[in-house]
């Protein structure tokens, strides 16, 4: 799992709150992805960076909104969140040049929304 | 579209027994298959894949898996499980072009 690492681990925080999640990967990838994992749903593909641009939004809700500076970090920025939000969220990260290549995931981060 | 199924939320096992968990996927064209397990608040952990060539692939910590085309399934399996094995099993696949859609996971309890 060190290939992928993200900050915090764990995070509590209100419904007016601001907050970022971070993502680093030091796998030499070029595509990087932020999953939801709820309790009893499936893993949600949230947002897709490929070589730095956004190639895909899944429906996501304004209150997050990525950021992908370069090909190795990606954040997730957290505002006025609500507590359905609480999840874990994980980041991945892949070569996207050849296909058949597996995501490596962080150990992801607990969001509480109170 | 891409699914997968994962018609089981829950295997139980003796440890020692040999374990199975299934898997079945749609998929337009040749699918990348792949398995990952997931550990208490940790990420997940890529297991094994099939991308062409033989049916049965080998992955880490003594899995296998085995493809098989005509019933569109990517079974999992080990010989002999072990109690450290129990944690949450996930399938996925794969086409060309698309991005990964994951099984809704299946929860392995292995026995002492």
């Amino acid at each position: 799992e060190t290939g992928v690492t993200q900050t915090p681990r764990h995070l509590v925080m209100g419904m007016t709150n601001k907050k970022s999640l971070k993502c680093e990967q030091h796998l030499g990838h070029n595509a990087m992805y932020w999953y939801k994992q709820s309790a009893k749903k499936p893993l949600e593909l949230m947002f897709v960076y490929n070589f730095k641009e956004q190639t895909e939004n899944n429906s996501v809700p304004s209150r997050f909104s990525p950021e992908c500076p370069n090909s190795s970090h990606l954040f997730l920025h957290l505002h006025t969140l609500q507590p359905e939000d609480s999840a874990l969220y994980l980041c991945a990260s892949s070569q996207e040049q050849r296909e058949g290549l597996e995501q490596y995931f962080g150990p992801g981060t607990r969001l509480t929304v109170t | 579209a891409q699914s997968v199924a994962q018609p089981e939320d829950q295997v139980n096992v003796a440890e020692g027994n040999p374990l199975t968990v299934k898997c079945t996927y749609s998929v337009s064209g040749n699918p990348y298959l792949f398995w990952y397990v997931q550990y208490p608040n940790r990420g997940l952990q890529f297991l094994l894949k099939y991308i062409t060539g033989d049916n049965l692939v080998k992955g880490s910590y003594g899995f296998e898996a085995e493809f098989n085309k005509s019933q569109t399934s990517f079974h999992l399996k080990k010989p002999s499980a072990l109690v450290s094995d129990s944690a949450l099993y996930f399938c996925a696949v794969r086409a060309y072009g698309q991005n990964f859609v994951f099984g809704p996971g299946t929860r392995l309890s292995v026995l002492p």
